[in-house]
């Protein structure tokens, strides 16, 4: 699997767009983007995933750069409830590596 | 409610000793993965398994070991246990063809004192 980077943390105000970046410049042709959430100790929760068209879905937008070296995933209207670590992966048919994500504050 | 079932929720044991986790998976997903999350390790792929058959092995000890039964459930068995394996253990599954969409259940939190 390709190695990806994220910032540590993030801030969002409430009700706004949480945008949160991930870098994959390594990423091969076969190789997909997942995001998962985890809220707290619960377990991992599924985002969203793409392989390089833009993709929407109930819970975010998932938007990745033409040459597939970086993606965006888009929480539209941030809600307190959305307070989680949020992971990027870059993955071919293999099981998924979690690595440290970014913790996401949204403030009130 | 992910449908993925885990118990029990906590456990509690003293070093030395095996404890026996188990894990139901969503409703006709065949495969069944196992994961260790340690507040110094982040999550840690140990094992997949997919209808019976072991598919892929990751960080997982010698200690440890998993098996996944007929009816799809699967236990995943802790020996000798230390100190460090205190951690939350999570189970997952994913539907055939789906194996990176994966559905996790709440985790069994596992203390060794």
């Amino acid at each position: 699997d390709a190695k990806t980077t994220q910032p540590t943390s993030m801030d969002c105000a409430e009700g706004r767009a949480a945008n949160l970046p991930c870098n994959h410049s390594t990423i091969s042709g076969n190789e997909y983007v997942y995001w998962y959430r985890q809220i707290h100790s619960q377990g991992p929760q599924y985002i969203i995933h793409g392989l390089k068209n833009n993709e929407t879905n109930e819970m975010a937008s998932l938007i990745i750069t033409e040459d597939r070296k970086s993606s965006t995933l888009i929480l539209p209207h941030a809600t307190l409830r959305d307070t989680a670590v949020y992971y990027c992966i870059a993955s071919g048919n293999t099981p998924l590596v979690f690595g440290k994500g970014t913790r996401l504050s949204v403030i009130a | 409610d992910s449908g993925v079932t885990q118990t029990p929720k906590h456990l509690i044991t003293a070093t030395g000793q095996r404890v026996t986790l188990r894990c139901s998976p969503r409703s006709g997903d065949l495969s069944v993965y196992w994961y260790q999350q340690s507040l110094d390790q982040g999550l840690q792929f140990l094992i997949q398994y997919y209808n019976g058959e072991e598919r892929a092995k990751g960080n997982i000890l010698e200690r440890f070991s998993a098996q996944q039964f007929p009816d799809l459930h699967s236990e995943l068995n802790l020996s000798s246990l230390e100190l460090g394996d205190s951690a939350l253990y999570f189970c997952a599954s994913s539907a055939q063809g789906e194996n990176e969409k994966l559905f996790f259940g709440s985790g069994t939190q596992l203390s060794v004192l």
